[in-house]
């Protein structure tokens, strides 16, 4: 089936460090792509997304390119803030068993230090 | 437009008990789905709800039900609560179009912790 594969965390950097979050995905068709970000105490919000090969999304300063040659969809960020500490979640869309639905990875926590 | 709502956003059960959740979706969108999420398992797939039925379904027991409204708002109900039930319950919505790859929109979540 489907699936997300991203780094493992946590991830600690100083802040106007250069972000990646690596990640990597299985399926079958052409899934769009998909980086969401979970505040402490909030629920998913939608960072950024590519719908097809070689789309780049961008949001906010980050950015990750839909490379289908390597399945993966790496997130980056030229210069991080203390702001940016959250949990950050690579996901794709799924229609494979009918319906619509979202597949996740793990989730990468980040910590940005002053 | 508003987002994708919850509520209740927090809830205490004990063991046994039984709870319902509910969620009010973008306005337009028809497609609602649930997800579990714990720190041991993650981001779960529960099911998915289209026009009032349950299009999809996620590996969880029958004791999580959900169903949707004409108003596409929709609720989930979990039985006979067991203490691995405590998790952020999010809610998503999505437009769905047919054939097309969607985008869901998350809600706040419901934290629900059985004791």
């Amino acid at each position: 089936g489907n699936s997300v594969t991203q780094m493992e965390g946590p991830v600690t950097l100083s802040e106007e460090a250069f972000l990646t979050i690596n990640c990597t995905y299985t399926a079958t068709g052409y899934p769009s792509l998909f980086w969401y970000v979970q505040y402490p105490g909030e629920g998913l919000q939608l960072l950024l997304k590519a719908t097809k090969a070689d789309d780049k999304g961008s949001n906010k300063g980050f950015e990750a390119t839909y490379r289908k040659e390597t399945t993966s969809f790496h997130l980056e960020k030229g210069s991080v803030q203390v702001s940016d500490s959250a949990v950050y979640f690579c996901a794709l869309s799924d229609r494979s068993t009918g319906g619509f639905k979202t597949i996740f990875g793990a989730g990468t926590r980040l910590f940005v230090k002053a | 437009k508003a987002g994708v709502t919850q509520t209740p956003r927090y809830l205490i059960k004990t063991r046994g008990q039984q709870v319902t959740l509910s969620c009010s979706p973008i306005s337009g969108h028809r497609s609602v789905s649930w997800y579990q999420q714990t720190p041991g398992q993650g981001l779960q797939f529960l099911f998915e709800y289209f026009s009032e039925t349950q299009r999809n379904k996620g590996n969880f027991p029958g004791r999580f039900s959900g169903r949707q409204f004409s108003n596409s708002r929709s609720e989930m109900n979990v039985s006979t609560l067991e203490l691995g039930d405590s998790a952020l319950y999010l809610c998503a919505s999505s437009l769905n179009r047919p054939g097309a790859q969607e985008t869901q929109y998350f809600g706040p979540g419901t934290r629900l912790l059985v004791l």
